[in-house]
């Protein structure tokens, strides 16, 4: 167990619905990382949160946005969904900014579009 | 551009038939290099973090070491158990700290 902790494990959905994935870094980490895998791309990076303020942006949709709350939990909203959307979302947390840090990462999120 | 190459994408090996795993990198320097274990539809569980050449690191079957241009996971004597998919990630110096990910080696022990 990392101590990552994401919700919800499965979600099923329909295309052009919105939904909102949860994370909860482990204690003491100020960011959090998004990502995305699926079979084709492998693990891809999205977004980085670090104390509330996006730090660097990856390959990220705009129908993706996320946020990182007060209390160091971070959302991924994904709109407008796509079949090609459905994958597994990661979230993973670090304690600093990133410079050598490691990642540690959640169970995930497995989204299928239908 | 930053690279991350792993080979081979497959491996299958007997039970106590030890093996190497390979991962070449380009990048500007290094600043960390990172190896994880992924069960299917699991998250990446973190193993090893190298910070320079010539670094070793070992945890049970498990050894990772670092040269300038290319890291080795090798599996001693490996055990069903250890089956899963191994992800390499580097972290370049300078720029964005984001690690660029491997697309993993895909480990089959068989008992």
């Amino acid at each position: 167990d990392s101590g990552v902790t994401q919700t919800p494990k499965h979600l099923i959905t329909a295309t052009g619905q919105r939904v909102t994935l949860r994370c909860s870094p482990r204690s003491g980490d100020l960011s959090v990382y998004w990502y995305q895998q699926s079979l084709d791309q492998g693990l891809q990076f999205l977004i980085q949160y670090y104390n509330g303020e996006e730090r660097a942006k990856g390959n990220i949709l705009e129908r993706f946005s996320a946020q990182q709350f007060p209390d160091l939990h971070s959302e991924l909203n994904l709109s407008s969904l796509e079949l090609g959307d459905s994958a597994l979302y990661f979230c993973a947390s670090s304690v600093g900014q990133g410079s050598a840090d490691t990642q540690y990462f959640g169970p995930g999120t497995r989204l299928t579009v239908l | 551009e930053d690279q991350v190459t792993q080979s081979p994408e497959a491996l299958r090996l007997q039970e106590g038939e030890s093996s190497s795993l390979n991962c070449s990198y380009t990048v500007s320097g290094l600043r960390g290099l990172f190896w994880y274990r992924q069960d299917p539809g699991k998250g990446p569980e973190f193993l090893f973090t190298l910070y320079s050449a010539g670094e070793e690191k070992e945890k049970e079957r498990l050894k990772a070491t670092l040269t300038k241009k290319e890291s080795f996971l090798h599996i001693t004597a490996p055990k069903p158990e250890d089956s899963a998919t191994y992800l390499c990630a580097v972290q370049a110096s300078g720029g964005s700290y984001i690690p660029t990910f491997g697309r993993g080696t895909s480990l089959i022990v068989h008992p």
